[in-house]
């Protein structure tokens, strides 16, 4: 079955530290997008992509980045992590349609200390 | 751009109750409205959508109703169970644009 997956599920890492998020699907869409959800905030998009070698920047990009070489796979960039980037982050993708659905990855804790 | 605005924020029902979270859009070109639930540590996972071309569709115990004059639309939850307990969140989007603007949703509990 197609499915969207995230790793690390879990992540740990130090102040100033880069830290990548890997997001893979195998829905074959074309639209991928990274969030983050903090308590009081509901869901930020932070970027987001519409195929490969696309990307743009979303309402929270400042201090990330992504990068789409190929069309499954959208990885996140934290390029020097800081405590205000300890979130859940989701990956999600869609098909080439606005009426349709976002299809969400389990989701990845980070924790910058 | 789309504003979202959905309320309320926390809504506490009994076991059996109905419940109701209501979601306004501010860009009358939407046309694509999804609900989706996210339970506790897990991903949101959409549960019902509307198309702007009808009024009101259901599922089961669930529906949701669009207003299209009054730029509004609902989620109701009938006979509502402990496993309906999750955090809500409404979205819209339109042509031109596959990124929705979501809600900041509801946090909905139900005590047995």
């Amino acid at each position: 079955d197609a499915e969207i997956t995230q790793s690390p599920r879990h992540k740990i890492t130090e102040t100033g530290r880069q830290v990548t998020l890997a997001c893979h699907q195998t829905w074959n869409h074309n639209n991928m997008f990274w969030y983050r959800q903090d308590l009081g905030h509901g869901l930020r998009l932070i970027h987001y992509s519409y195929g490969v070698q696309d990307t743009n920047k979303g309402e929270v990009s400042d201090g990330y980045s992504v990068s789409r070489s190929n069309t499954e796979d959208l990885p996140l960039t934290l390029e020097s992590a800081a405590s205000s980037q300890t979130s859940v982050y989701f990956c999600a993708s869609s098909k080439d349609h606005v009426l349709y659905e976002q299809y969400f990855g389990p989701g990845t804790r980070l924790t910058v200390t | 751009g789309e504003n979202v605005e959905q309320h309320p924020s926390t809504l506490s029902v009994q076991e059996g109750d109905s419940a109701v979270i209501k979601c306004t859009y501010s860009d009358s070109a939407s046309n694509y409205f999804p609900w989706y639930k996210q339970e506790l540590g897990k991903r949101p996972q959409l549960i019902i959508d509307i198309r702007s071309n009808v009024g009101e569709k259901k599922d089961q115990r669930i529906a949701v109703t669009l207003n299209k004059t009054a730029k509004h639309f609902s989620l109701h939850i009938t006979e509502t169970q402990p496993e309906d307990s999750a955090v809500y969140f409404c979205a819209a989007s339109k042509g031109g644009s596959y990124i929705p603007t979501f809600g900041r949703g509801t946090s909905l509990i139900v005590h047995p």
